[in-house]
């Protein structure tokens, strides 16, 4: 079975700086996905950015970056010029081909964004 | 945009009492599903669907059951609710698999329950 480990219950940052969200997985599949999603206070989830295992480049959304590591197995969320709507739960999720549409979620990472 | 409604955002109930959380979704998608959200353990998989009446056990299935009647509605039906079912309750969406590499799953704003 898959599983996704995230290391850091809790991180801060402080406004306008850079932080980085750890994220390892175990899977045996050679073809999935990996996604960020982020639970602010309103509790909707929103995905922040999305990694397919077959490509080597790293996914970019604006002031966020992966750092996809597919041999270590792991899947680092960068958020550069944090803001302090940045401050949410964030969680790493993994999908494989195999699964269809069933997502494994870590257990989280608490961000504080201080001003 | 796509909406995933979930009909409360807080609910209390007693022990033992059957217990109805209702998600809707106005996109037309195949497949739904319900996640329960506890601290330090993330979103686990209770059950999901991949059409009408369709159901499949998730990784936590245990004192729960679902229906779905209709391709927009997917409830969660706690039997005899019990106080460790206290948690967070978020339902999902996403079309069927196609454009599976292009497709995101879309989370309604979670039931926050409460069993005393």
């Amino acid at each position: 079975a898959q599983t996704v480990t995230q290391s850091q219950p809790e991180m801060s940052v402080q406004e306008a700086e850079t932080v980085t969200l750890s994220c390892t997985y175990d899977t045996s599949e050679s073809d999935y996905y990996l996604f960020w999603y982020k639970q602010p206070p309103s509790r909707q989830m929103i995905l922040v950015i999305r990694q397919e295992a077959y490509k080597q480049q790293n996914a970019t959304e604006n002031r966020f970056s992966v750092n996809f590591q597919k041999a270590a197995k792991s899947f680092s969320l960068k958020i550069s010029d944090s803001q302090l709507g940045d401050a949410a739960m964030y969680f790493c999720a993994y999908r494989s081909e195999t699964s269809g549409s069933r997502l494994t979620f870590g257990e989280g990472t608490q961000l504080t964004v201080n001003p | 945009d796509v909406k995933v409604t979930q009909s409360s955002r807080y609910l209390v109930k007693r022990t033992g009492e059957k217990v109805f959380l209702e998600c809707v979704q106005d996109m037309d998608h195949e497949n739904m599903f319900w996640y329960r959200q506890d601290p330090g353990l993330g979103l686990r998989l209770i059950y999901f669907s991949y059409d009408v009446k369709m159901k499949e056990k998730g990784d936590i299935p245990e004192g729960y059951s679902v229906s779905r009647e209709k391709k927009e509605r997917f409830s969660l039906i706690l039997e005899s609710a019990s106080t460790n079912q206290t948690s967070m309750y978020l339902c999902a969406s996403i079309p069927q698999p196609g454009l599976l590499a292009k497709n995101i799953q879309y989370f309604g704003a979670g039931t926050r329950l409460s069993v005393l």
